[in-house]
């Protein structure tokens, strides 16, 4: 009940194309989702997250879909930069914040 | 300001030993959570502190134990080290004030933790 199931493992986009990753959870109790990017030998920084409230919320170049009824929500990374190849890690937690659930995260690659 | 820092970036101890690692968290940040980090399990929570008390704890051995100071700044202990502690131990901070809960977790850099 406590596990974020995160996919794809790895991902290669073309330069200027669309990343998509997925999440899913089990624990109805959570009601925020961050996504955080996590480059070589830093710590998660965080993107975006979103309450169960709103379907979607955007900022800039990032947006998360959030679907309540199906128990999923995706990262979609539009207008994709190699500067954006990171490893990125969805995570759930009942409010307030004291730990969150990580998925397992997913590799992405940006091909110039 | 300055963002979470932890001493020290990377250690390396035998197995039986014991090691204590450092997190100062951002200014004004109250509370302090720890997370290990390895290939194979991914990120785990440990547990968090705010106003030096451990409000929740993730499901690891008594082992793994940690406090926090009057100034907020946390260390987390491991005693007793076997091999598959090995792994990056990340600490984040966050003000825990906002009214919805939603406190942001900023990360540190980790503590590279090797036992040989």
């Amino acid at each position: 009940q406590q596990q974020v199931k995160q996919s794809p493992q790895s991902l290669i986009v073309q330069k200027g194309g669309i990343s998509i990753i997925n999440c899913a959870y089990e624990n109805t109790a959570f009601d925020y989702f961050p996504w955080y990017q996590q480059f070589p030998g830093k710590g998660p920084a965080l993107l975006i997250a979103i309450r169960p409230d709103v379907s979607e919320k955007k900022e800039g170049r990032f947006t998360i879909s959030f679907n309540k009824s199906a128990k999923q929500f995706s990262l979609h990374i539009m207008d994709s930069q190699p500067g954006d190849s990171a490893t990125y890690f969805c995570a759930a937690s009942m409010v307030p914040v004291y730990q969150l659930i990580w998925g397992a995260g997913t590799k992405l690659i940006i091909k110039p | 300001k300055a963002g979470v820092t932890q001493t020290p970036r990377y250690l390396i101890k035998t197995r039986g030993q014991q090691v204590t690692l450092s997190c100062s968290p951002i200014s004004g940040h109250r509370s302090v959570s720890w997370y290990q980090q390895t290939p194979g399990q991914g990120l785990q929570f440990l547990f968090e502190y705010f106003s030096e008390t451990q409000r929740n704890k993730g499901n690891f051995p008594g082992r793994f134990s940690g406090r926090q100071f009057s100034n907020s700044r946390s260390e987390m202990n491991v005693s007793t080290l076997e091999l598959g502690d090995s792994a990056l131990y990340l600490c984040a901070s966050s003000q825990s004030w906002l009214a919805d809960g939603t406190d942001t977790q900023y990360f540190g850099p980790g503590t590279r933790l090797t036992v040989l």
